[in-house]
């Protein structure tokens, strides 16, 4: 049981460049987020997808897209990265993602991926 | 707009000292809140989440209170070790923006020296 796995784990990219950030769960969870962390800022919701099928936009989508190719899988695309995209990006699902329990509420991170764009 | 503060920025402690670490947000409107673990380079670790309607949480050593009335919660750790030294956030979870956003505070960085 892996839980919440992210690849690549670093990556530069030029202006200009894009590329897909992937993440994947196996522990069945119906909803999966992406979010961004910047230094002094905390975490801030880029997309999340509620169930397979369904994708909806968090408080920073600008510059992204995203795809849920499956119940275990979400990826992350930039297709022209900028500076202002240099961030850490972190994975994180939960069993349920609406008004559920304690439990199905809580959400579990992958390791990150640090991403500077020169 | 819901905003989530967390002060101090850093606090370093002895080890054996029971301590606090202060969550405030500016909106009461919220489903839950969360307490996270982040280790340097790393990914974040859930401790405990309090529902609305709850005021405390408790996990060993860890126990989470939450006032919305007033926008409050904390984290009282009993008996630090150095092994607590990690950065530990709070996120709320909003009602009315969408049913998954959560808002996190920037964190507070705790150091537990031998």
């Amino acid at each position: 049981n892996a839980g919440v796995t992210q690849t690549p784990k670093f990556q530069v990219l030029k202006t200009g460049q894009s590329m897909t950030l992937q993440c994947a769960q196996d522990m069945n969870h119906n909803s999966m987020y992406w979010y961004r962390q910047d230094p002094g800022m905390g975490l801030r919701l880029i997309y999340y997808s509620a169930s397979e099928g369904t994708t909806d936009k968090g408080e920073v989508p600008n510059g992204y897209n995203v795809s849920r190719l499956n119940k275990r899988e979400f990826s992350l695309r930039l297709e022209s990265a900028a500076p202002s995209q240099t961030s850490v990006y972190f994975c994180a699902s939960s069993e349920r993602g609406d008004r559920g329990t304690s439990s199905t509420d809580t959400q579990y991170f992958g390791p990150g991926t640090r991403l500077t764009v020169l | 707009k819901q905003e989530v503060t967390q002060i101090p920025a850093a606090l370093s402690v002895p080890e054996g000292e029971n301590l606090v670490l202060n969550c405030s947000f500016t909106d009461s409107a919220i489903y839950n809140l969360q307490w996270f673990r982040q280790d340097p380079g790393k990914g974040l670790t859930s401790l405990l989440l309090i529902q609305s309607s709850q005021r405390e949480q408790t996990s060993g050593r860890l126990n989470a209170s939450l006032d919305k009335s007033s926008g409050r919660s904390t984290l009282y750790i009993a008996a630090s070790q150095p092994g607590d030294s990690a950065t530990y956030l709070c996120a709320v979870k909003v009602i009315w923006y969408n049913n998954n956003d959560m808002r996190f505070g920037a964190g507070t960085r705790l150091t537990v020296k031998p």
